[in-house]
């Protein structure tokens, strides 16, 4: 199984463009989620979704938009994009929200924005 | 809203030395789950140990082990004869039971020297 799939692995954008991060995942996984990992920090919450056509906000929704509208998909919108925003971002997925079941992760992509 | 702190921001040991990394929690719930995470160079996120509240036992997953104090809001992480494999970021993490997200430390930066 290919677990979690993000794409694209790198991007560099210009202040003021949009993009989607696209995540994927091949587990039959319920919950889904979109953190960011600044330089030198820990990971952030950005949204996470309990299911198909479901998302809530995390820790910091600022700027970005999700949409789950398959149970394996959880694309990330970024409009008009800042460099605050320049950030390595994870999707991650798990079978339930409860802390009984493991997040598995994808790689992570690196977004620059200059 | 729970708080994670790394105190440690970087440790270095030697290969098949013992290290200790410190984290502390601050929450009023009875009931979550604390995890440590660990990032290697690749970025990928890896689970290494779960501990969940309600079990006195300290959690264990071969060289890795865990000081559960729960009164004291501690979870530190023991790596016993630690291997260069073992060179990664640590994040310690807290997820409260239901609440469908992890809240991380800072992390730790662990080189293991030969």
């Amino acid at each position: 199984n290919a677990g979690v799939t993000q794409t694209p692995k790198f991007r560099i954008l210009k202040i003021g463009q949009s993009m989607t991060l696209q995540c994927t995942q091949d587990m039959n996984h319920n919950y889904m989620y979109w953190y960011r990992q600044d330089p030198g920090m820990g990971l952030k919450l950005i949204y996470y979704s309990v299911g198909a056509g479901i998302t809530d906000k995390g820790e910091v929704p600022n700027g970005y938009n999700v949409s789950r509208s398959t149970t394996e998909d959880f694309p990330l919108r970024l409009e008009l994009a800042a460099p605050s925003q320049t950030s390595v971002y994870f999707c991650a997925s798990s079978m339930t929200g409860s802390g009984a079941n493991v997040l598995t992760f994808g790689a992570g992509s690196r977004l620059t924005v200059l | 809203a729970q708080t994670v702190t790394q105190s440690q921001p970087e440790m270095s040991v030697q290969e098949a030395e013992t290290v200790t990394l410190s984290c502390t929690y601050d929450t009023s719930e009875n009931n979550y789950y604390l995890f440590w995470y660990k990032q290697p160079p690749s970025r990928q996120m890896i689970l290494v140990i779960r501990q969940e509240a309600y079990k006195q036992q300290n959690a264990t997953e071969n060289r890795f082990s865990v000081n559960f104090q729960k009164a004291a809001k501690s979870f530190s992480l023991k790596i016993s004869d630690s291997q260069l494999g073992d060179t990664a970021m640590y994040f310690c993490a807290f997820m409260k039971q239901g609440a469908q997200k992890l809240v991380f430390g800072q992390g730790t930066r662990l080189t293991i020297n030969p």
